[in-house]
């Protein structure tokens, strides 16, 4: 069936350190949104891509979506110990929302 | 404070006991769904509605009823719960769709046994 896929799944990394985690759908996506859980909480919207090629920056984070609108990918520049938690990204697939398995950051100081 | 209120927030069952999860949200939003979280599988929608008396299933709606009589409640009901439905469940609301900005609730963590 339709899907969202998200590598990697889980990434460790030092304080100060670039983290990118990746999102592919097997169809083109109206949309894509992403999530932040962190840990013991819910997800919370990040951000919405509409338009092909489209890159948008929140701070140290920058998204991008792919020209075909298939695949996107969240970087966070000089990660910190707020960063810490799970990336999902979601998107419209045959009528309701799919979301990746996320990417769980870990941060050492 | 707009928000999604989920009750209860824990809850252990025996297999076949029926049971409700509430969600309830503040914001006059159209758009409500339920989704079940798993190690390792993320997020996967359950059911969803557009607006009320407007249901539909998601990716995963076997062993699961909803009901959108009101604008602001949307319960998950679990008529027979078997252990395969451990899991953690989250209610989420947005404006109009699936495809816009989703508020989710804390969470409910269910143990069936």
């Amino acid at each position: 069936g339709q899907q969202v896929m998200q590598i990697p799944q889980y990434q460790h990394v030092q304080e100060g350190e670039d983290f990118t985690t990746y999102c592919n759908s097997s169809t083109t996506l109206s949309n894509i949104q992403w999530y932040k859980q962190r840990p013991g909480g819910h997800p919370v919207f990040l951000i919405q891509l509409v338009k092909s090629g489209e890159v948008k920056k929140q701070k140290r984070l920058t998204f991008q979506f792919g020209e075909a609108k298939k695949n996107s990918s969240l970087h966070i520049t000089a990660t910190q110990t707020t960063d810490v938690g799970t990336y999902f990204c979601a998107g419209p697939l045959s009528g309701d929302m799919r979301f990746g398995a996320g990417t769980r950051l870990t941060v050492k100081p | 404070e707009a928000q999604v209120t989920q009750n209860p927030r824990y809850l252990i069952t025996v297999t076949g006991k029926k049971l409700t999860v509430t969600c309830s949200q503040n914001m006059n939003h159209e758009y409500m769904s339920w989704y079940r979280q798993d190690p390792g599988l993320g997020l996967r929608q359950i059911y969803y509605s557009m607006n009320v008396e407007v249901t539909d299933k998601g990716d995963v709606p076997e062993g699961y009823k909803v009901s959108r009589k009101e604008k602001r409640n949307f319960p998950l009901i679990l008529e027979s719960p078997s252990p395969n439905q451990t899991s953690l469940y989250f209610c989420a609301s947005s404006r109009l769709a699936a495809y816009e900005e989703q508020y989710f609730g804390p969470g409910t963590r269910l143990t069936v046994t």
